[in-house]
C-alpha cells in the first residue's frame, strides 16, 4: 500500500522569505502522480502543483516549485517570496497512475504561519 | 464556471440517526469523490463514483454509501451515525480524460459539510 509522511507538523516563515515544505512517499508503482494542496481557513482545498513521476523535470507555478527526488521517493514543496495569503495547512498527495482512479492519499498536513 | 458545490454546508445530528450529503460536481465532470477529513485520521479517501458506478471505495464501515446521479450530482449518506463520525466531509470532481496518457485530471474540491454528531 502507498503512503504519504509529512514530517513538519508547523512550519513558519517571514513575509517575502522562502521556506520548503517536505513529504516523502513509498510506493512500489512506477507510474503515479504527486500533489501539493492548500488549505486555507476557509477549508476549501486548493491544487497548488502536480508533478508526473515519468517527468523528470521540477514543477513549477509561478512562485511554488516542487523538489522531486524519484529515487528518495521525495517530494518538497519550495514556496518563494512567501505571503500572508499563503498560510494554510498544506498536504501532499499521491495517486496511482494505475487503473482507473482518482483516489488520492494524503499526507497527515503541514500547517504554515506567515509572518509579516 | 462554477465551482463543486455541497449542500448543507454545517450539519448537526444525534448519535443513531442518519444523514445525507449532497455534491453538484463542476459542469461537465463525471467523476465524483469523497473524503472524510477529522483531526485524528486526516483526510481519508471514502469512495469514488463516475458514470453512476462506485469505481473505487476506501476502508470504511458499510454505514457509509453513496450513489451518483445521470446528472453526475453526487450523494452520500451515513446511517446510524456515531460520534466518530463527526468531520468535515469533503467533495472532489474532476472531468476525467477521455484518452488514454492523458493523465488524470485536476480534482477539484468543494467547501466541505461539517458534521457534528451529538
Amino acid at each position: 500500500a502507498q503512503t504519504v509522511t509529512q514530517s513538519q507538523p508547523e512550519m513558519s516563515v517571514q513575509e517575502a522569505e522562502t521556506v520548503t515544505l517536505s513529504c516523502t512517499y513509498d510506493t512500489s508503482e512506477s507510474d503515479y502522480y504527486l500533489f501539493w494542496y492548500k488549505q486555507p481557513p476557509s477549508r476549501q482545498m486548493i491544487l497548488v502543483i502536480r508533478q508526473e513521476a515519468y517527468k523528470q523535470q521540477n514543477a513549477t507555478e509561478n512562485r511554488f516549485s516542487v523538489n522531486f527526488q524519484k529515487a528518495a521517493k521525495s517530494f518538497s514543496l519550495k514556496i518563494s517570496d512567501s505571503q500572508l495569503g499563503d498560510a494554510a495547512m498544506y498536504f501532499c498527495a499521491y495517486r496511482s497512475g494505475q487503473g482507473n482512479t482518482d483516489k488520492l492519499i494524503f499526507g497527515t498536513g503541514t500547517r504554515l504561519q506567515v509572518f509579516p | 464556471k462554477a465551482g463543486v458545490t455541497q449542500t448543507p454546508r454545517y450539519l448537526i445530528k444525534t448519535r443513531g440517526q442518519q444523514v445525507t450529503l449532497s455534491c453538484s460536481p463542476i459542469s461537465g465532470h463525471r467523476s465524483v469523490s469523497w473524503y472524510q477529513q477529522t483531526p485524528g485520521q486526516g483526510l481519508q479517501f471514502l469512495f469514488e463514483y463516475f458514470s453512476e458506478t462506485q469505481r473505487n471505495k476506501g476502508n470504511f464501515p458499510g454505514r457509509f454509501s453513496g450513489r451518483q446521479f445521470s446528472n453526475s450530482r453526487s450523494e452520500m449518506n451515513v446511517s446510524t451515525l456515531e460520534l466518530g463520525d463527526s468531520a468535515l466531509y469533503l467533495c472532489a470532481s474532476s472531468q476525467v480524460a477521455l484518452l488514454a496518457g492523458w493523465g488524470p485530471d485536476t480534482q477539484y474540491f468543494g467547501p466541505g459539510t461539517r458534521l457534528t454528531v451529538l
